[in-house]
């Protein structure tokens, strides 16, 4: 059975930092590009970010970039995004997602930015 | 970056009608486009990838056709079960994705 496992979300202040992770199993994980999908509450989706199996290749949406940075580790089947420089408009459920070649998602961790 | 616009945000219906949901992309996409489902609390579910291509599992009644910038996600004959937001997204590079803003499919 497929999983994507997310964790690390939370509350944080603005200008904060989080580390998100995203665990992987029943799938081949080094084998796909990876993507993190976000969802503001009451909004509709975002693309965030992709990885290329190898990790050779990063994108990200214009209004993260220099503040999001995604990487992940094949003998760990592990996917991550670090979070830098918080914004309230950061605040969403992040979802990991395999979006190229299958259709897998992670049932999303929130991240909550306020002070 | 492309742009990826939908439409109408909001789609009133009963059950038994035809629906038909339209997606414009901001330049050619050529077919890299999907169409997901999204219900509330929950992960999207892909419905249609390369513009026209049904998900496995996904029953018949949804299709999507177009190419280049306009495509478009019919549902043939409404079911309860339909009730949701629909997003599309263009995936015409690696690199970079695109969702549309969504269309939420209400009961009439």
């Amino acid at each position: 059975e497929v999983q994507l496992v997310e964790s690390g979300g939370g509350l944080v202040q603005p200008g904060g930092s989080l580390r998100l992770s995203c665990a992987a199993s029943g799938f081949t994980f080094s084998s796909y590009w990876m993507s993190w999908v976000r969802q503001a509450p009451g909004k509709g989706l975002e693309w965030v970010a992709n990885i290329k199996q190898d990790g050779s290749e990063k994108y990200y949406v214009d209004s993260v970039k220099g503040r999001f940075t995604i990487s992940r580790d094949n003998a760990k089947n592990s996917l991550y995004l670090q979070l830098n420089s918080l914004r309230a408009e950061d605040t969403a459920v992040y979802y990991c997602a395999v979006l190229k070649g299958q259709d897998y998602w992670g049932q999303g961790t929130l991240v909550t930015v306020s002070s | 970056d492309i742009q990826m616009t939908q439409s109408p945000s909001t789609l009133s219906a009963s059950v038994g009608d035809r629906v038909t949901i339209t997606c414009r992309a901001s330049q050619s996409i050529s077919s890299w486009l999907a169409w997901y489902q999204q219900k509330p609390g929950k992960a999207p579910k892909l419905l249609i990838y390369k513009a026209s291509r049904l998900e496995s599992g996904v029953p018949s009644r949804f299709s999507g056709s177009g190419s280049g910038t306009e495509f478009t996600l019919t549902i043939s004959t409404l079911q309860p079960d339909d009730f949701a937001t629909y997003y599309c997204q263009q995936y015409s590079s690696s690199s970079m994705y695109t969702f549309g803003q969504g269309t939420k499919l209400e009961i009439k």
